[in-house]
């Protein structure tokens, strides 16, 4: 009962470099969700996916891209990494979209 | 103004002790209310729904009131293990997505 993993779990960035975060779920989810989360701010979602193929922008959505070419997973790209993009990142997944989200355990990213 | 609205604390409250939080939210298209409790450097989970007439679970009730557009938790008989932020949650109709509140941190002091 795996549910949502997310690798890496920490990974330290310089300014400039790319990477890509993993989100994988395995309770047959239609709707993924991208957030990060930083002091004082809450929760802000980046990007989602109401169904495999389909990617929807979210709140803070720029300096980010997102795939969702298996159902099962949805990336986060980060093309050229800046310090403002240091913070935590949890993925979530959902059946209906609006009711028991299921997070992942998160990834801490650190931009220098 | 931010569509969902917590005081962020921190509640230091004493073991045993009953304490309850407030949370406003902006859209009057609101349907769907949850409490989702974070414990530090983990993961949001969901705590309770919240409905119209209001629910308990356990130590734990949840009141909404559409009128002046808040919800609210009340937890009894607090114990040490309550100690985790509390966050405020809406979905609007429509909507595929729930938005976040910033939290109310709940420290129970022993």
């Amino acid at each position: 009962n795996a549910g949502v993993t997310q690798t890496p779990k920490f990974r330290v960035l310089k300014t400039g470099q790319s990477m890509t975060l993993l989100c994988a779920q395995d309770m047959n989810h239609e709707y993924m969700y991208w957030y990060r989360q930083d002091p004082g701010m809450g929760l802000r979602l980046i990007h989602y996916s109401v169904g495999e193929g389909t990617t929807a922008k979210g709140e803070v959505p720029d300096g980010y891209n997102v795939s969702r070419l298996k159902k099962q997973n949805f990336l986060l790209g980060l093309e050229s990494a800046a310090p403002s993009q240091t913070s935590v990142y949890f993925c979530a997944s959902s059946s209906t979209g609006y009711y028991g989200y299921t997070f992942g355990s998160g990834t801490r990213l650190t931009v220098v | 103004r931010k569509e969902v609205e917590q005081d962020p604390g921190p509640f230091n409250v004493p073991e045993g002790a009953t304490v309850a939080f407030n949370c406003t939210y902006s859209n009057s298209a609101s349907q769907s209310f949850f409490w989702y409790r974070q414990d530090c450097r983990k993961e949001p989970k969901l705590l309770m729904s919240v409905y119209s007439s209001g629910n308990e679970d356990g130590r734990f009730t949840a009141q909404l009131n559409r009128a002046s557009q808040y919800i609210s938790l009340l937890i009894r008989d607090s114990k040490l293990s309550d100690s985790a932020t509390y966050l405020c949650v809406v979905n609007n109709r429509g909507n595929e997505k729930l938005t976040f509140g910033t939290g109310t941190r709940l420290t129970i002091i022993p």
